[in-house]
């Protein structure tokens, strides 16, 4: 496809519960974002990577949050034992080079109950 | 203070008129500037980039960058029923699009 993707759009977790989701940046892009977005508030950045290189995790609210790109296209990002505070969208974004700007994939909305 | 910051809205205009759109910043390193449109339940898409002072339009988009203020600015012209959508100022630092710092959004309603 043309454009990010990411699956699954919609995750329903119980508390406790491990959860994996993937991003499928466009083709060639070199950057792959990760962010948070909470209802009603802007996108809360959670990590960066460059190629297969995570340069920047820095907004990971917690060690719960482990986020991967081991061949520099495909990413996941692993969230363990999920808390009510996790539910969010989860968006992807990815980018040409590192000074361009980002597009961003349809998210993943996952509740945590 | 938040790092950037903008008003929550709803900001109602009528559909043909300018629809101003504000946003200030605190990071005074701060190099690239976004404004994306999100629809309700939608992911954001981007609309604008700016990354000097001044003006920049696209269409019916106009964005203006004031550095010394720090303040960045998204005119909307003849506003369309379908502007009707959250807008979200982004700012990234020296290297552009990494780790941007997204306002809240404003809530921007074009009433027919």
């Amino acid at each position: 496809g043309a454009g990010v993707s990411q699956s699954p759009r919609y995750k329903v977790a119980k508390r406790g519960q491990d959860v994996a989701l993937r991003c499928d940046p466009i083709s060639g892009h070199v950057s792959l974002f990760w962010y948070q977005q909470a209802l009603g508030q802007g996108p809360e950045f959670l990590t960066y990577f460059q190629n297969e290189a995570q340069l920047d995790k820095s907004g990971l609210p917690s060690d719960r949050f482990f986020a991967e790109r081991p061949e520099g296209s495909v990413s996941t990002l692993k969230i363990q034992r999920t808390q009510q505070e996790d539910s969010a969208v989860y968006l992807c974004a990815s980018s040409p080079d590192r000074n361009t700007e980002a597009f961003f994939g349809q998210g993943t909305r996952l509740t945590v109950v | 203070q938040k790092e950037v910051e903008q008003n929550s809205g709803p900001l109602s205009v009528p559909e043909g008129a300018i629809a101003s759109l504000n946003c200030t910043y605190s990071d005074r390193v701060s190099q690239s500037f976004f404004w994306y449109r999100q629809y309700s339940g939608k992911s954001p898409e981007l609309i604008m980039s700016i990354y000097s002072n001044g003006d920049k339009e696209d269409g019916r988009f106009t964005a203006q960058l004031n550095k010394a203020s720090q303040y960045v600015s998204l005119l909307i012209r003849d506003s369309q029923p379908s502007d009707s959508a959250t807008y979200l100022c982004a700012v990234g630092g020296i290297q552009g699009a990494q780790k941007l710092v997204f306002g809240q959004g404003t809530r921007l309603t074009i009433n027919p």
